[in-house]
């Protein structure tokens, strides 16, 4: 069974550039998480969808970050500016029931 | 909200030797817990989790833990590590939502 992918690894821009990462789950997994994890804690959650819809974006900068997850399948966070302090690893997961599988990563660098 | 505490940030252990790591917990409902792994530049990997049942829980690479409902912990452990057992280890809690609350994470170094 194929893991969670995500894209790009690495990533550096400067200040006020935007950027988006991309997210395959689980086949099947209907639920679908993007966290940010900043260096030296512990992942924090961003958004969560169930399908195509979003269940809680309560911790979504949405002055800057959009999420969306069309079809129910993939997903794409995008921020835009960046900010220096959205420096971070950004990790997605999908589920199907309360255990998360956690794809590798994209490591963010705001210069 | 559920929250996690890990009680200790780093733990330097020498090869072959026992270690534990500490975790509690607050909620208010029942809750689901597990720990995770993440080795550098990777993403993180499930150690094993608590649903319901047995309270002393089994994972991969030889580690357990024990839930404790009275004291509201999970501790973390494994009776002789490896220097492959290097790693940042993550707490983490959920209820019936699903939605992960991770501690700050413990660093564990295995020392030959």
């Amino acid at each position: 069974e194929a893991g969670v992918a995500q894209s790009p690894r690495y990533k550096i821009i400067e200040k006020r550039q935007s950027v988006a990462f991309w997210c395959n789950p689980i086949s099947g997994h209907a639920t679908l998480y993007w966290y940010q994890q900043i260096l030296g804690q512990g992942p924090k959650l961003l958004i969560q969808f169930q399908n195509n819809g979003v269940v809680d974006d309560s911790q979504l900068p949405k002055d800057r970050f959009s999420a969306e997850r069309l079809k129910g399948v993939d997903s794409t966070l995008k921020i835009q500016p960046a900010k220096l302090e959205d420096s971070a690893v950004y990790l997605c997961a999908s589920s199907l029931s309360p255990e998360q599988y956690f794809g590798p990563g994209t490591r963010l660098t705001v210069t | 909200a559920q929250s996690v505490t890990q009680l200790d940030s780093q733990v330097p252990v020498f090869e072959e030797a026992p270690v534990e790591l500490r975790c509690n917990y607050s909620s208010s409902v029942s809750v689901y817990l597990f720990w995770y792994v993440q080795y550098p530049n990777q993403g993180l990997q499930l150690l094993l989790k608590y649903l319901s049942g047995s309270t002393l829980v089994k994972g991969i690479n030889g580690f357990e833990a024990e839930f404790n409902k009275s004291q509201t912990s999970f501790h973390l452990r494994k009776p002789s590590v490896h220097i492959s057992d290097t790693a940042e280890y993550f707490c983490a809690v959920s209820a019936g939502d699903y939605k992960l609350s991770f501690g700050a994470g413990t660093t564990v170094t295995v020392r030959a």
